[in-house]
């Protein structure tokens, strides 16, 4: 069965850092990688996705994909406080439209 | 736009007893999801329906969960004698095809 796999669990930064979390993913496959924060109490929201090998970048929000090595990254520039949340990574198969999740990265933002 | 909306917000349940979870997903979505979040992980697909048939329950304990959508807009999701086991957050989602989910804020169940 795919997993999705992140790291690190949890992640501390000063505010105005660089935010950097990983994930890797088991199937090959997959058709797009979506990156979603989820504050406590809240849903998760769609935050950036990817199809392609490469990167994206949207506003304070880059994200790479490597397919060769299965691995995704997320890098928030300058981080503020209010970023502080959880981050999920989930992967989407072609033929399917399930999201297989991980089990997040817990960001903390330091004024 | 209001988004997905979902009720209740909570419950609290003794075990063997069953509850209903209700979901209104966003206007003219076709696709609705449900997803079980235990504490610490990230969600887990419980069924989807694509209008008001069922793509994929392979994942829903059938045994004791059933979810319905009758006319292809909201659902319900139904646990019929519940373990302390079930105890998560219950998080519906909606989305145009395949594209982007949107998600609820989610019902959170606590099962003693």
């Amino acid at each position: 069965q795919e997993k999705v796999q992140q790291s690190p669990e949890s992640l501390i930064v000063p505010e105005g850092a660089m935010s950097s979390l990983n994930c890797t993913f088991s199937n090959s496959a997959s058709q797009s990688i979506w990156w979603y924060q989820q504050h406590p109490g809240k849903g998760p929201e769609a935050l950036i996705s990817i199809f392609s090998n490469g990167n994206k970048k949207e506003g304070r929000l880059t994200v790479y994909l490597n397919r060769a090595s299965l691995h995704v990254s997320l890098h928030i520039r300058d981080s503020q406080p209010s970023d502080s949340a959880v981050y999920l990574c989930a992967s989407r198969s072609s033929g399917s439209w399930q999201l297989i999740f991980g089990s997040g990265t817990q960001l903390t933002v330091m004024p | 736009e209001a988004g997905v909306t979902q009720s209740p917000r909570y419950a609290v349940l003794q075990e063997g007893q069953a509850v209903s979870f209700w979901c209104d997903p966003i206007s003219g979505h076709d696709t609705l999801y449900w997803y079980q979040q235990p504490r610490d992980q990230g969600p887990q697909l419980l069924v989807y329906f694509r209008d008001e048939a069922v793509i994929d329950n392979s994942q829903l304990p059938s045994d004791r969960f059933s979810a319905v959508r009758p006319k292809g807009t909201n659902s319900t999701l139904k646990i019929q004698s519940a373990k302390q086991g079930d105890t998560a957050t219950y998080l519906c989602a909606s989305s145009l095809a395949g594209y982007e989910q949107y998600f609820g804020p989610g019902t959170r169940l606590t099962v003693l």
